[in-house]
């Protein structure tokens, strides 16, 4: 199946800065990149669709200006969560549309 | 707004025992996965029913997609330590490749 790392897989930031995640796809190509956020044992919630080379279409609820999205490669899509407060910390994951759903190892998030 | 309500939310038996997840919701699903995933990892894929009443087996678990695509069940026989974590439905709606995930149900096998 299709191999996707994520960087970092922890970060601890200060409350006001702003993270980037990468989600690579190692031996496939993902033309759209599904974002997920899971707070503490909770489910996982769709944030957004990335599709390469285009702008990506976020859910009801999620602010697009704080939750940044570049798809610029069929192997990378990041996620940047700008002026991060303690609220957004949470494991993000993402997910490449594929025929079997395969997701990254997650990068899980604190904001100090 | 799609909405997928597992039962129960959280579980706890002994080694053994026989045990029986469920996801329903209202709306109808072209396509349902099954995943588990334990902690500080992504979900890792179990299964995935396409059509109404179908049943799948994957060693000792068992799941069905109800008849009307609206609802499924994971059974699980003589549960193992093994089995520990958390249990996610995810449902697709006709035309797209979106998953809502479930609720979540959290298992814990004590040897």
């Amino acid at each position: 199946g299709a191999v996707v790392s994520q960087h970092p897989s922890w970060v601890i930031c200060k409350s006001g800065t702003s993270v980037k995640i990468e989600c690579r796809s190692l031996d496939f190509q993902a033309t759209t990149m599904f974002w997920y956020r899971q707070f503490p044992k909770q489910s996982l919630m769709l944030m957004a669709t990335s599709n390469e080379g285009s702008k990506a279409t976020y859910e009801q609820g999620v602010e697009k200006d704080k939750f940044l999205i570049n798809h610029a490669s069929l192997t990378l899509s990041t996620l940047t969560v700008t002026s991060a407060h303690p609220e957004d910390s949470s494991f993000y994951i993402c997910s490449p549309l594929s025929i079997e759903q395969f997701f990254g190892p997650g990068t899980r998030l604190t904001v100090l | 707004t799609q909405l997928l309500e597992q039962s129960p939310q959280f579980l706890s038996i002994q080694e053994g025992e026989n045990l029986t997840v469920y996801c329903n919701s209202s709306s109808v699903f072209s396509s349902l996965q099954w995943y588990r995933q334990e902690p500080g990892e992504g979900p890792v894929l179990l299964v995935t029913v396409v059509t109404g009443g179908e049943v799948k087996k994957l060693k000792r678990l068992t799941f069905q997609f109800g008849d009307a695509r609206k609802d499924s069940s994971l059974h699980i026989t003589a549960a193992q330590p093994g089995d520990t974590g958390l249990y996610l439905c995810a449902g697709a709606a006709s035309g797209t490749y979106k998953y809502i995930f479930g609720t979540g149900t959290r298992l814990k096998v004590l040897a």
